[in-house]
């Protein structure tokens, strides 16, 4: 199946600094990319979506100046925390979807922040 | 809203033997797409299975099938012949479209598989 990477793998950092986390298609272009967020023994939480070339779609409720989403090529998606806080800390995943098999979408390994 | 009930939390099985997970779903749309992803301890989310909505076939991958009941709006997962590995969170997963775009899946709240030796 389609690989894709993210890094960092983990990220501990304090409180008020700002945390890059990039998301890569390896072996193939992807047209759509997507951020979740998963907090423990929990489901996904889809935060934003992204196509390459243009503004990310924020979910409700989520703060598209907190999370700042870069999509600047079809094999590369960032998302950034801003000014991180504890209540940051979470499991951030990344999933892209393949341009011409439009429906599947395959999913990075997972950065996990913790924001002292 | 589109939403997705899985409604086991939690369910065990014996290595070798047989487990169906259950999944219902609420979608308008006629044409959609359904999965199942697992996610193992490693937190790495992993395709088990794809389902097109307007094919009447259930999908089956290797020891993996689904019970597609399109009318009924269930979607359930079957594993046959239970591995250690299989030991995971299963996901159901509709893939909402709306518009002419292509939209989002929708995630259960995941069914915590276990299999004991």
């Amino acid at each position: 199946g389609a690989v894709v990477s993210q890094h960092p793998s983990r990220v501990i950092c304090k409180s008020g600094t700002s945390v890059k986390i990039e998301c890569r298609s390896l072996d193939f272009q992807a047209t759509t990319m997507f951020w979740y967020r998963q907090f423990p023994k929990q489901s996904l939480m889809l935060m934003a979506t992204s196509n390459e070339g243009s503004k990310a779609t924020y979910e409700q409720g989520v703060e598209k100046d907190k999370f700042l989403i870069n999509h600047a090529s079809l094999t590369l998606s960032t998302l950034t925390v801003t000014s991180a806080h504890p209540e940051d800390s979470s499991f951030y995943i990344c999933s892209a979807r393949i341009r011409g098999e439009g429906e599947t979408q395959y999913f990075g390994p997972g950065t996990r922040l913790l924001v002292l | 809203a589109q939403t997705v009930t899985q409604s086991q939390p939690e369910m065990s099985v014996q290595e070798a033997e047989t487990v169906t997970l259950s999944c219902t779903y609420d979608t308008s749309e006629n044409n959609y797409y359904l999965f199942w992803y697992k996610q193992p301890p490693s937190r790495q989310m992993i395709l088990v299975i794809r389902q097109e909505a307007y094919k009447q076939q259930n999908a089956t991958e290797n020891r993996f099938s689904v019970n597609f009941q399109k009318a009924a709006k269930s979607f359930s997962l079957k594993i046959s012949d239970s591995q250690l590995g299989d030991t995971a969170m299963y996901f159901c997963a509709p893939l909402t479209c709306y518009g002419g775009s292509q939209g989002n899946l929708i995630f259960g709240k995941g069914t915590k598989l276990s299999v004991k030796p």
